[in-house]
Formats: structure tokens, sequence, C-alpha cells
């Protein structure tokens, strides 16, 4: 298996653009995260899916954040409309098991910048 | 919010040192996980000690959990140039569903 696979691996935007992540989750993992990772606030827990189902999306900045699982094997987080403040490197991880019970797998990552 | 916070935030050893990095956490957990970034990449897996283990080896690597205290350590012994990198502890506790991650420890081996 290639692992979790994000994209795009960079992202320069313009403020006010909208700008869309992607995430293709490990083959039959059924949970989902995303993370976002900024200096000054470190790790922090945006959404979490469980069987494409969003079980805890308390860490979702604004209504300007969105994110969701069609299917199984494809998850989007989207910003619109993007601000500078949301520059940050933005992770996708998937785990074989239900919320945290199990270890997570993390993609590499999108760095977003918005100007 | 954090759950956990490492100390200390940086570690600056020599090869073949051991360092030891500790986490501290706030509420009751399921379990504990550590994991490590190297610069510009995504973060991996190194160890998982559930709340009723007190400790777990793997490799190089030795994690301590005291549930009485809220704290968990992390040991690499032998050090090496390629362990330099930073380490996160992750909690998985009793309400929410999701890993929470510390603000983690800065770990520079010299060679």
């Amino acid at each position: 298996d290639a692992g979790v696979i994000q994209s795009p691996r960079h992202e320069v935007t313009e403020m006010g653009q909208e700008v869309t992540l992607r995430c293709k989750p490990i083959s039959g993992h059924n949970s989902l995260f995303w993370y976002r990772q900024t200096m000054m606030r470190g790790l922090e827990l945006l959404i979490y899916f469980n069987n494409n189902v969003p079980i805890d999306d308390s860490g979702m900045p604004e209504d300007r954040f969105s994110a969701k699982m069609p299917n199984a094997s494809f998850s989007t987080l989207k910003i619109q409309p993007s601000e500078p403040r949301d520059s940050a490197v933005y992770f996708c991880a998937s785990s074989p098991e239900g919320g945290a019970r199990a270890e997570a797998f993390f993609g590499q990552g999108t760095r977003l910048t918005v100007v | 919010s954090q759950q956990g916070e490492e100390d200390p935030q940086a570690l600056s050893i020599q090869e073949g040192e051991n360092a030891t990095m500790n986490c501290s956490y706030k509420t009751s957990i399921n379990n504990l996980q550590w994991y490590r970034q190297n610069s510009g990449r995504g973060l991996v897996h190194l160890i998982l000690i559930r709340s009723n283990e007190r400790e777990k080896h793997s490799g190089r690597l030795r994690v301590t959990l005291d549930t009485s205290k809220k704290s968990s350590s992390l040991l690499i012994t032998a050090s090496r140039a390629a362990d330099t990198a930073s380490y996160f502890c992750a909690t998985s506790d009793t309400g929410r569903r999701a890993l929470t991650f510390g603000s983690g420890t800065r770990l520079q081996v010299q060679p």
C-alpha cells in the first residue's frame, strides 16, 4: 500500500480564493482525521470521520472550513474564502480502528500559504 | 487545546547517549502514543501504550506510563544522528475519540 496520499503537497493562493485539499486514506481503514499544524498552535484536530460519517468536527475553526468524505477512499477539506491565518501544514491521517484505539498513519501533508 | 505537554521543548545530545522525553496530560486516557516527525514530513507512529500497561519496549525505545501522575516518558537508548526529529506524545482520552497531540520535543543528536 502506498500509505495515506495527500494532494497537493504545496498550495499558494491569494486571500479570498477557495482551496481544496484532498486525501486518499489507506485501503481498509475506517477512521480518517484532518489535522492542522502551525508553530503557534501545534497539531490541532480539525475533524474525525468514522465509516465516512463525521463524528467530531469541534475543531473546525469556522464556517469557512468544510470537510467531506463521499466514500471510503476519498476525503476533501475545503476553505472558502481563504485567509492568511489559514496558512499551515494540513495533515490527513487514517487508522484501521475507530477513533484512537490504534495507531494513526499520516500523509506527507499539504503546505498551504495564503497571501 | 493540547492535552499533552512534552518536556523538554528541545534536547541536544551526542551520538551514543540516551535521550529521555517526558509527556504530561490532563484527563483520563485509553492509551498514549508516541510519534516522530522529521522536518517537513508527516508523523510516524513509534509506540502505543494502553492505560493498563506501565512499560513497553520496541527496539531502542522504552516507554513508561504512570496514570496516577498522568505522565509518560520516552527513552531512546544509544541515540544516532538519524534520530534527530521532533517527538510528540498523543493521547486518546475517554471523552474525545481522536488523538490529541502535545507540543513536541525537538531532539538534535550530534554526530
